[in-house]
């Protein structure tokens, strides 16, 4: 049963351009969890995803990021005109329903993005 | 709002010893669980200890053990018999009862285990 995956691994983009950032949930996991991880800091929550749904986008950037879970296909985490600040690591986890609420989350390896 | 405070930003052990990472929380909160996530250097979190509130008893996982102080927010960290595969970042981190996995996590301490 493969992991969580993430992808790519790592990204450059110049300041403008737009990040795309793809997460497989592990078989069977029908919840996706994104997370930033700003250097020398540890990770912050960012948005909570089911298929076709977004539950809670509480730590979500108000403008230029957005995620999306469809049906079919990885979650995806998109950061429009990325800017210095958007540098980090972007780490994915995701959960099946029946740890939704407790805290079992698998993580992947994280996908680093750096803004020149 | 809920903050987790790891004091400690790095920590080395001989192998074999024995070291406690602390971790302090704030939170009005009284149904929560606490974790101590492990980030080796391929940065991927895992899952080292899981803590409900509401159980007194202190979580034990085979070398890793926490104490864990409700009235006091401290939830330490002990590895025991530390080995070389320890070293990473260790991360506390916090979570709502029923809030869909958002966790709050501390900055981390960097753990070296000494050969």
């Amino acid at each position: 049963n493969a992991g969580v995956m993430q992808n790519p691994r790592h990204l450059v983009r110049r300041r403008g351009q737009e990040a795309r950032l793809r997460c497989s949930p592990m078989k069977g996991h029908s919840h996706v969890y994104w997370y930033r991880q700003l250097p020398e800091e540890g990770l912050k929550f960012m948005v909570y995803l089911q298929k076709e749904n977004i539950i809670d986008e509480s730590g979500m950037p108000k403008e230029r990021f957005s995620a999306e879970f469809p049906k079919e296909g990885p979650s995806i985490l998109r950061i429009q005109q990325v800017v210095r600040g958007d540098s980090a690591a972007y780490f994915c986890a995701s959960s099946p329903l029946r740890t939704a609420n407790t805290g079992e989350l698998f993580f992947g390896e994280g996908s680093r993005l750096t803004v020149l | 709002a809920q903050t987790v405070t790891q004091s400690q930003p790095e920590m080395s052990v001989q192998e074999a010893e024995t070291v406690t990472l602390s971790c302090t929380y704030d939170t009005s909160e009284n149904n929560y669980y606490l974790f101590w996530y492990k980030q080796p250097p391929s940065r991927q979190m895992i899952l080292v200890i899981r803590q409900e509130a509401y159980k007194q008893q202190n979580a034990t996982e085979n070398r890793f053990s926490v104490n864990f102080q409700k009235a006091a927010k401290s939830f330490s960290l002990k590895i025991s018999d530390s080995q070389l595969g320890d070293t990473a970042m260790y991360f506390c981190a916090f979570m709502k009862q029923d809030t869909g996995n958002q966790f709050y996590f501390g900055t981390g301490t960097s753990l070296t285990v000494i050969p």
